[in-house]
């Protein structure tokens, strides 16, 4: 079937405006995982969904960031006040489940972000 | 915390070149390692990956990558890189256990084969 989605695949907006960016994970995939690329530096993990158990959020990097995964499947992370620091290229994985030995995770496109 | 180091940002390399890119981790205990790849407009997919046995893993499109514990290395390796191989390739390292999900990537490096 379809791999994991991403929209918008691009998004300007203007700084202190809030953005919404959704996730459409494989069908059947319980685990679900958001990441954000900033020019320059590695994959940082954001937040994870393991079915119906409360998320990691761990690694948001402020208050300005939430996520929610609504029956279990479509995602959205939301940037409250965007920054010019926030730009940057968010993924977006899913897999089976969450032990990362036996369960690839797949990745979506990603969602370029820009803070003017 | 893990953290994972990737020694070279761009690599310049000639069709039928060998190819050899490094990979540190700093994490004392068992670890899962993965490369993986994202060619021009493609999504990030999955190139290789080890988990226990062989310490040389062989994974798509001719490309292998050895363990070395003693080093904290994971070299990805290919004896002769072809255009089509340019991407950039990014090095991921997973702790079993608390937090098993996560994945600690590297910065990533950028292959540029040049016909």
């Amino acid at each position: 079937g379809a791999g994991v989605s991403q929209s918008p695949s691009n998004k300007v907006t203007e700084k202190g405006k809030d953005v919404e960016l959704r996730c459409d994970p494989i069908s059947g995939h319980t685990a679900l995982y958001w990441y954000r690329q900033s020019l320059g530096q590695g994959l940082e993990f954001l937040i994870y969904f393991q079915g119906n158990s409360a998320p990691d959020k761990s690694g948001l990097p402020s208050d300005r960031f939430s996520a929610e995964r609504t029956g279990g499947s479509v995602s959205t992370l939301t940037i409250q006040r965007t920054q010019q620091e926030d730009s940057a290229v968010y993924l977006c994985a899913s897999s089976l489940a969450q032990n990362v030995a036996k369960n690839i995770q797949y990745f979506g496109a990603g969602t370029r972000l820009s803070v003017l | 915390a893990q953290s994972v180091s990737q020694h070279n940002h761009h690599v310049i390399l000639s069709e039928a070149a060998s190819l050899e890119l490094g990979c540190n981790y700093s994490y004392g205990g068992t670890v899962n390692l993965f490369w993986y790849v994202q060619y021009p407009g493609q999504h990030l997919q999955l190139l290789l990956k080890y988990f226990s046995g062989d310490p040389l893993v062989k994974g798509i499109k001719g490309f292998e990558a050895e363990f070395i514990k003693s080093k904290f290395s994971f070299n990805l390796r290919k004896p002769s890189v072809q255009w089509s191989d340019t991407a950039e390739y990014l090095c991921a390292v997973n702790a079993p256990g608390a937090g098993s999900y996560q994945l600690t990537f590297g910065k990533g490096t950028k292959l540029s084969v040049i016909p």
